[in-house]
């Protein structure tokens, strides 16, 4: 089975801009969630979508948003980027079963850089 | 708040050696708990996981870790760290209730030497 996939792997962007990154789950899997990944904080949590649909989020500025598709494929858009958004951005799937195994299984990242 | 805790930022064996790396959890109630291994410039590969049962779980590339609830504790272990060992170590916790997300741990680096 493929793993999660996310693309592009590398971006390069001027302040101002935006950007979209996207990730496919593994096969199956319903939930996709989204982290930023920097030296300075490490990996913190932007947020989730389940059947096309946020169910948390991270205490991220609004510039910060997602969206979930039918085939659970899901996108990340940062608007209006600043240098501090330069990070690794990851993706990560589940299945969303509801109780015990609800594993999360990583992409392999989109390396943002903002100039 | 929920939080996890890697004391060790940064961690150097000898090849050969044995290795524990330390994770300490702070949640109402026992998390789930993972550990995860990332290569430079690379995503994060599942090492292992605890949802309950027997606390030594075993794992991929001969890792095994340790639940202790006593310590609020999830250590890593390897007997005989490899030289490909060399990478940052994340533990991470998930509440049992409800839809939560990951939290992590700032990550332990772990250099090999010869």
């Amino acid at each position: 089975k493929a793993g999660v996939t996310q693309t592009p792997r590398y971006l390069i962007k001027t302040r101002g801009q935006q950007v979209t990154l996207s990730c496919s789950p593994i096969s199956g899997h319903r939930s996709v969630s989204w982290y930023q990944q920097t030296p300075g904080q490490g990996l913190q949590f932007l947020f989730e979508y389940f059947s096309e649909t946020q169910r948390n989020k991270g205490n991220f500025p609004g510039r910060f948003s997602g969206r979930q598709f039918s085939n659970s494929r899901s996108e990340m858009n940062v608007s209006t980027l600043e240098l501090g958004d330069s990070a690794l951005y990851l993706c990560a799937s589940s299945l969303a079963t509801t109780g015990s195994d609800d594993t999360q299984y990583f992409g392999p990242g989109t390396r943002l850089t903002v100039l | 708040a929920q939080s996890v805790t890697q004391p060790d930022i940064h961690i150097t064996v000898s090849e050969g050696a044995s290795l524990e790396l330390r994770c300490n959890y702070s949640y109402g109630a026992t998390p789930y708990l993972f550990w995860y291994v990332q290569s430079p410039g690379q995503g994060l590969q599942l090492l292992l996981k605890y949802f309950s049962g027997d606390t030594l779980v075993q794992g991929i590339k001969g890792f095994e870790a340790e639940f202790k609830r006593s310590q609020s504790s999830f250590n890593l272990r390897k007997p005989s760290v490899h030289w490909s060992d060399a990478a940052e170590y994340f533990c991470a916790a998930r509440s049992y209730s409800g839809n939560t997300p990951l939290v992590f741990g700032k990550g332990t680096r772990l250099s090999v030497i010869a």
